[in-house]
């Protein structure tokens, strides 16, 4: 009954590979969101998709394309992987409610090591 | 620029020594401010919403308030099983549609038995 999943958990792959992560949410949410977790800790937003539209993309380079085939899915494809991009990567889902604020739900986390 | 400030960045605590983590935010509207719960390996967990200045929250030995500048996560009697890192999240009103959070930077608690 894991409510938000993400495959792999690690993922080591060399400079210049392309790879993907995958996440899916059983909660019915309508938005999913993607952050990276930096060595030291620091959670950042990357992309926010509701209802399968891309919402928002913070600084993040166009390497980077996230993808929902469906409004339980959003995937995260990387191409030309670089040192800089080893990092933690979370999935997050939540479902917007009129004046509440929401909180989100995160995946377990891919572990990314670019070698 | 809206800020979120978490201290300390690191607390040892002995089993049953209460103390507080402060988050201090400076942002331009605020929908709400989350708690999150880290352990090593894991995902955050959702611990509390705060909504306003002076509202509080509790569950079990936690308790959360709020003020216009700052919130506290209270650990009352805490136990090892606490330890874990803290994270404290705005939400911003400029956030729209979107939703994302803004994180602070955490507080890694360690009680000792």
């Amino acid at each position: 009954d894991t409510a938000v999943s993400q495959t792999p958990k690690y993922l080591v792959t060399q400079m210049g590979n392309d790879k993907s992560i995958k996440c899916e949410q059983n909660l019915g949410h309508d938005t999913m969101y993607w952050y990276k977790q930096d060595s030291k800790k620091f959670l950042k937003i990357m992309f926010s998709y509701n209802n399968k539209e891309l919402i928002i993309n913070e600084t993040v380079p166009n390497r980077f394309s996230p993808k929902s085939p469906d409004k339980a899915h959003l995937n995260l494809h990387i191409n030309s992987l670089e040192l800089g991009d080893s990092a933690v990567y979370f999935c997050a889902s939540s479902q917007p409610g009129q004046g509440k604020a929401n909180e989100q739900f995160f995946g377990p986390g891919t572990r990314l090591t670019v070698l | 620029e809206d800020q979120v400030t978490q201290s300390p960045e690191a607390l040892r605590l002995q089993e049953g020594e209460s103390s507080s983590l402060n988050c201090s935010y400076t942002v331009s509207g605020l929908r709400g401010l989350f708690w999150y719960r880290q352990d090593p390996g894991k995902g955050p967990e959702f611990l509390f919403t705060l909504y306003s200045a002076g509202e509080e929250k509790e569950k079990e030995r936690l308790k959360a308030t709020l003020t216009k500048k700052e919130s506290f996560l209270h650990i009352t009697a805490p136990k090892p099983e606490d330890s874990a890192t803290y994270l404290c999240a705005v939400r911003l009103i400029s956030s729209g549609s979107a939703r994302q959070l803004t994180f602070g930077s955490g507080t890694q608690l360690t009680v000792l038995p």
